[in-house]
């Protein structure tokens, strides 16, 4: 089955313990993205990567890190979590070329609370 | 840039009603839109979305939502509101090449 697979699904951590969210797709997608769901604010851009080896910033890419060393995988990285960094995140994928025309295929999510 | 404005964070309407779901997007060229939707508890799914082929674009579940420029807008409707369409659903925006840009989303409450 095609899918975007996150672990792990809940994580509550404390300030300042590093954590990484994992992401993986079957799909053979060359596009992968980051985003975090906040309340009234809709979902915002962390960073995405066009290939391998190849990531770039998002709109709030503070606080935040990416790697790219497989096609499939693209792990999510907090070096120092904040509890501003509580939210949703939702990792997707994208066959190539295009993000902005090409339709995106989102995992299930994973809700982060920093205490 | 793109920008989204997804009028109403929420909106409540009966089975059986018609349901509309407002999207106004910032653009001076004819862009990509999209609609997405979230289940409680689970990733966004597409919906539907316009590549300039349509104006009115049709997507899954009996929704459907029609482009039109000179509002700016890319409303999404049903003409039949089911309990199994509550949900979450997002207006997307974007230029060729570039990320999407999401509006801040509508929930939408189905009333038996």
């Amino acid at each position: 089955e095609a899918q975007v697979t996150q672990n792990p699904r809940y994580l509550i951590t404390v300030t300042g313990k590093k954590l990484t969210v994992t992401c993986s797709q079957n799909m053979n997608h060359e596009y992968m993205s980051w985003y975090r769901q906040d309340p009234g604010l809709g979902l915002r851009q962390i960073y995405y990567s066009m290939n391998v080896e190849v990531t770039d910033k998002g709109d709030v890419p503070e606080g935040y890190k990416v790697s790219r060393k497989e096609k499939r995988n693209f792990p999510l990285i907090l070096e120092s979590p904040s509890p501003n960094q509580t939210s949703l995140y939702f990792c997707a994928s994208t066959l190539a070329g295009d993000p902005g025309a090409d339709t995106q295929y989102f995992g299930p999510g994973t809700r982060l609370t920093v205490l | 840039a793109q920008s989204v404005t997804q009028l109403g964070s929420h909106v409540s309407v009966s089975e059986g009603a018609l349901v509309l779901l407002r999207c106004n997007y910032s653009s001076s060229v004819p862009p990509y839109l999209f609609w997405y939707v979230q289940y409680p508890n689970q990733g966004l799914q597409l919906l539907l979305k316009y590549t300039s082929a349509a104006t009115l674009v049709k997507g899954i579940n009996g929704f459907e939502a029609e482009f039109k420029k000179s509002e700016t807008s890319f409303h999404l409707t049903k003409p039949s509101a089911h309990m199994s369409d509550a949900a979450e659903y997002f207006c997307a925006v974007s230029d060729e090449g570039r990320a999407l840009t999401f509006g801040s989303g509508t929930r939408l409450q189905v009333q038996p």
